[in-house]
């Protein structure tokens, strides 16, 4: 199973909106709406921020919102805050009890 | 205090055998799945493998499977992987998750901070 296609790097300023996708294939992203995005600081372990394509977690900010169109995922970051500053993966379940992630991306707030 | 806490993690050389555990708290750790989640020095996360909640059923990722195998103990609240015939590759922080949704592998709501596994000789 080949992992999730995302940019490496993504940026922007502190209150602009960025924008992370997340491409697979229907057997994953396009199969299913169990696509999932984490968050993930130096040195700590992952954090979801977003399940089932769009449903946020309690606690996690109304700043953070997901989508999903065809084969591709998308986690946009709105109001960007310097504590945003992380790698975000997303994942998917890709049938016959698999789950796939993605490669990550860094992402920088300028 | 729902946290979920590894250990086991050590220098192994390559051929040898390793066993990870993750000691669960805070929440009735019988009724979820849970799953192995590696990341490799500077790289991306990889699922590794998945129980669920009463044992019945274990999964595995092409990458290990043969050589790595998950178990649980609900009366410990304990979930282990017993990594065998390791490889260089394997080399990676291993995390547990706790899995919700499809079968435990919806999405994962719960991590622990890892144990390190490093292979070499």
């Amino acid at each position: 199973q080949s992992a999730l296609t995302q940019p490496p790097s993504a940026s922007g300023s502190p209150g602009q909106s960025v924008t992370i996708s997340c491409t697979g294939t229907s057997s994953d992203v396009g199969g299913y709406n169990f696509v999932s995005w984490y968050q993930q600081h130096p040195d700590k372990a992952p954090k979801l921020m977003i399940f089932e394509v769009s449903k946020r977690p309690s606690g996690v900010p109304d700043r953070f919102s997901g989508s999903k169109s065809g084969n591709t995922a998308s986690l946009t970051v709105s109001g960007l805050q310097a504590e945003d500053e992380a790698d975000y993966y997303c994942s998917s379940y890709a049938g016959r009890n698999n789950l796939v992630f993605g490669g990550g991306t860094k992402l920088t707030v300028l | 205090e729902v946290q979920l806490l590894e250990s086991g993690g050590d220098l192994v050389q390559p051929g040898g055998s390793l066993s990870l555990s993750c000691a669960a708290s805070g929440f009735t750790f019988r009724s979820f799945a849970m799953n192995w989640v590696r990341q490799a020095p500077g790289k991306g996360l990889e699922w590794v493998s998945l129980i669920y909640s009463s044992g019945s059923n274990t999964y595995y990722a092409d990458s290990v499977k043969g050589r790595f195998t998950i178990s649980r103990d609900n009366s410990k609240n304990t979930v282990y992987l017993q990594i065998n015939s390791l490889r260089a590759e394997d080399t990676a922080l291993y995390f547990c998750a706790r899995g919700r949704e499809f079968g435990g592998l919806g999405y994962f709501d719960l991590w622990g901070r890892g144990t390190l596994v490093t292979v070499s000789s």
